[in-house]
């Protein structure tokens, strides 16, 4: 089992919609949890940290499910601009905070 | 504010010529730093991690070595490229504890 999974989409939604991916992960000991967005031939940017009680920022929420091992992210009114790849990021329990491990990513395609 | 520097942006190798990609970050001390490769299409590798000046982590086997000079400069290096080397390389950095890391630009590496 891979230590972070991800469907690689893409999702393809209207404008105006709403979207959610899930992300899992391989140990119950991981600790800090983030999601980046990484448009085309740049960078990854954070998006937003995943707290254990749940966070939102704008339009998009962030859940973190440690029973069943997953985060969450939900995109409320999808825009255009949203088109991008996002990525599941999950620190390696067992290594300190020194290393994260990166899902190869969520394509999100917002259509007009 | 923190800022992290890459460069150069862009780089077209010949196989066996010796590479250096350099990275500084500013307006932070004792930063986590890191290295990572992304190829086409693909997720985040970690190549390298540093914790401190002169400790170096490498994360996969290969003719690429990292270096730590100073603090806040990370340094990429190979004395004979692979025409598997192509990628995307990233630095990033990252505060103590549970905190999220910040890419550079990335520098997009091409051998010929």
């Amino acid at each position: 089992r891979k230590e972070v999974e991800q469907d690689p989409g893409p999702f393809n939604v209207p404008e105006g919609a709403t979207v959610a991916f899930n992300c899992t992960y391989s140990n119950s000991a991981s600790q800090s949890f983030f999601w980046y967005r990484q448009d085309c031939r740049k960078e990854p940017k954070l998006l937003m940290s995943v707290y254990s009680s749940g966070n939102e920022d704008g339009r998009f929420t962030a859940q973190l499910n440690r029973a069943s091992q997953y985060i969450s992210l939900l995109i409320r009114d999808s825009k255009l601009s949203d088109s991008a790849t996002y990525l599941c990021v999950v620190n390696k329990a067992g290594a300190g905070t020194y290393k994260y491990i990166f899902g190869t990513g969520t394509r999100l395609k917002v259509l007009a | 504010s923190q800022t992290i520097h890459q460069w150069p942006a862009t780089l077209v190798q010949p196989v066996g010529s010796p590479l250096s990609l350099e990275c500084t970050v500013e307006g932070t001390s004792n930063p986590n730093l890191y290295w990572y490769r992304q190829a086409a299409g693909r997720g985040l590798q970690l190549l390298f991690y540093s914790v401190g000046i002169g400790q170096i982590s490498s994360e996969v086997p290969q003719n690429l070595s990292a270096s730590r000079p100073q603090d806040r400069q990370f340094i990429l290096s190979s004395k004979k490229l692979l025409l598997s080397d192509s990628g995307f390389y990233l630095c990033a950095w990252s505060d103590r504890g549970h905190q999220p890391q910040h890419f550079g630009d990335g520098t997009r590496l091409s051998i010929l």
